[in-house]
């Protein structure tokens, strides 16, 4: 059974450039939740999804949109990237909004 | 707002010497206090869920338990594998929908053998 799914792992790319991450939830769960990981910090929430829609936002600018797909599946988008914006991006799945949250890999992103 | 502090930021400990590490949390309407598991440039591993003040887990040689302002991830004899940072995170369900996770920074726990 596979588990929660990232892509890529690593990502460079220069200030005001954008980005897109990809996420693919375990099997069976249909809620995917999106966080942020500085280097020697705790993630921080971004946004949940839930039957496609974004139902909950924490304290991050517009420039952070995500979508998700019929398949369960999410990307999270960054527009005009910040060096601020250097992080690990986490994605998490559950079963329903209430569920336990498994996390995958994590993708690394280096803003230049 | 909801707020978790963990503490110690880092703890190191000698393999077979058991310690505890600690989680206080201030939140409007507790919905679940998770305890992950997180090793360097992995994503964070889910190990317990508490809901109310006098639960406890185990697993293996870790234990959680749970008041109603604070969590301890009790770890018996130790071994070098259990090298990690430790988070913990609170759930509090809106009554509209989301359920958010609110982190606390970690505590990094280095055994030596």
């Amino acid at each position: 059974d596979a588990g929660v799914t990232q892509s890529p792992t690593h990502l460079i790319k220069t200030r005001g450039q954008q980005v897109t991450l990809r996420c693919s939830p375990k099997s069976g769960h249909d809620t995917v939740s999106w966080y942020q990981q500085a280097l020697g910090q705790g993630p921080q929430f971004i946004f949940q999804y839930y039957e496609e829609e974004e139902r909950q936002r924490g304290n991050f600018p517009d420039r952070f949109s995500g979508h998700q797909f019929p398949n369960y599946s999410s990307e999270l988008n960054v527009n005009a990237l910040l060096l601020g914006d250097s992080a690990l991006y986490l994605c998490a799945s559950s079963f329903a909004q209430g569920g336990t949250q498994y996390f995958g890999p994590g993708t690394r992103l280096l803003v230049l | 707002e909801d707020q978790v502090t963990q503490s110690p930021e880092a703890l190191r400990l000698q393999e077979g010497e058991s310690s505890s590490l600690n989680c206080s949390y201030t939140v409007s309407g507790l919905r679940g206090l998770f305890w992950y598991r997180q090793d360097p440039g992995k994503g964070p591993e889910f190990l317990f869920t508490l809901y109310s003040a006098g639960e406890e887990k185990e697993k293996e040689r870790l234990k959680a338990t749970l008041t109603k302002k604070e969590s301890f991830l009790h770890i018996t004899a130790p071994k070098p594998e259990d090298s990690a940072t430790y988070l913990c995170a609170v759930r509090h369900i809106k009554e509209t929908s989301g359920s958010r996770l609110t982190f606390g920074e970690g505590t990094q726990l280095t055994v030596n053998p």
